[in-house]
């Protein structure tokens, strides 16, 4: 079975500060890796995943994220957040050759401060 | 627009009482499912459909009832609402069966059983 541990719950930070938003996995097969964001009374949007490739992956909002497989860490970071960044974020996994059923972390808010 | 459409957005109802939440999406996916968010343990899926007819139990399927007569609709029922059953409801799909470009969610129904 797959899981994931979001490490933090809350993070505060200030705007234009760098942000890292931590999360790890624990699977005994290859998994996908992925992550959302949920704005205020809003619905889960895609940030980016990892499939394959690269480790580096790219999303939206200019955020990215490493995948280390060694470490079965897939971080989420950000070199310089807004204020229109505060929400909540999820770090999701699917097992490869799965129906696509994601498991998720329990969440870590990240809220930016003027 | 592509878009999975949710109804109610939020409802408060009695427990024992019948409700049913649909889920409509006009992307022409064939995977749909559902999910619930409590505070503090993210969100943890409740029923999956690859396709029409196929439906299966997520992790938390206690309590609930799904059908998938056409491939747009998968409504949520639960027969004897309960007071545990107060969360936030998210519906989602994605393009085809292990398909892992982006899972699209809805907006959410909040939901209060007293």
């Amino acid at each position: 079975a797959q899981s994931v541990t979001q490490l933090d719950s809350q993070v505060p930070v200030f705007e234009e500060a760098p942000v890292e938003l931590r999360c790890n996995y624990s699977s005994s097969v290859s998994v996908y890796l992925f992550w959302y964001v949920q704005y205020p009374n809003q619905g889960l949007q895609l940030l980016l995943k990892y499939l394959s490739g690269s480790t580096l992956v790219k999303g939206i909002n200019g955020f990215e994220a490493e995948f280390n497989k060694s470490q079965t860490s897939f971080h989420l970071r950000k070199p310089s957040v807004h204020i229109s960044d505060t929400a909540e974020y999820f770090c999701a996994v699917s097992r490869v050759g799965s129906q696509g059923n994601l498991i998720f972390g329990k969440g870590t808010k990240l809220s930016v401060k003027p | 627009e592509a878009q999975v459409t949710q109804n109610p957005r939020y409802l408060i109802t009695v427990t024992g009482k019948k409700l049913t939440v649909t889920c409509s999406q006009n992307m022409n996916h064939e995977y749909m499912s559902w999910y619930r968010q409590d505070p503090g343990l993210g969100l943890r899926q409740i029923y999956y459909s690859m396709n029409v007819e196929v439906t299966d139990k997520g992790d938390v399927p206690e309590g609930y009832k799904v059908s998938r007569k056409e491939k747009r609709n998968f409504p949520l029922i639960l027969e004897s609402p309960s007071p545990n059953q107060t969360s936030l409801y998210f519906c989602a799909s994605s393009p085809r069966l292990g398909d892992h470009t982006e899972a699209f969610f809805g907006q959410g129904t909040r939901l209060t059983v007293v």
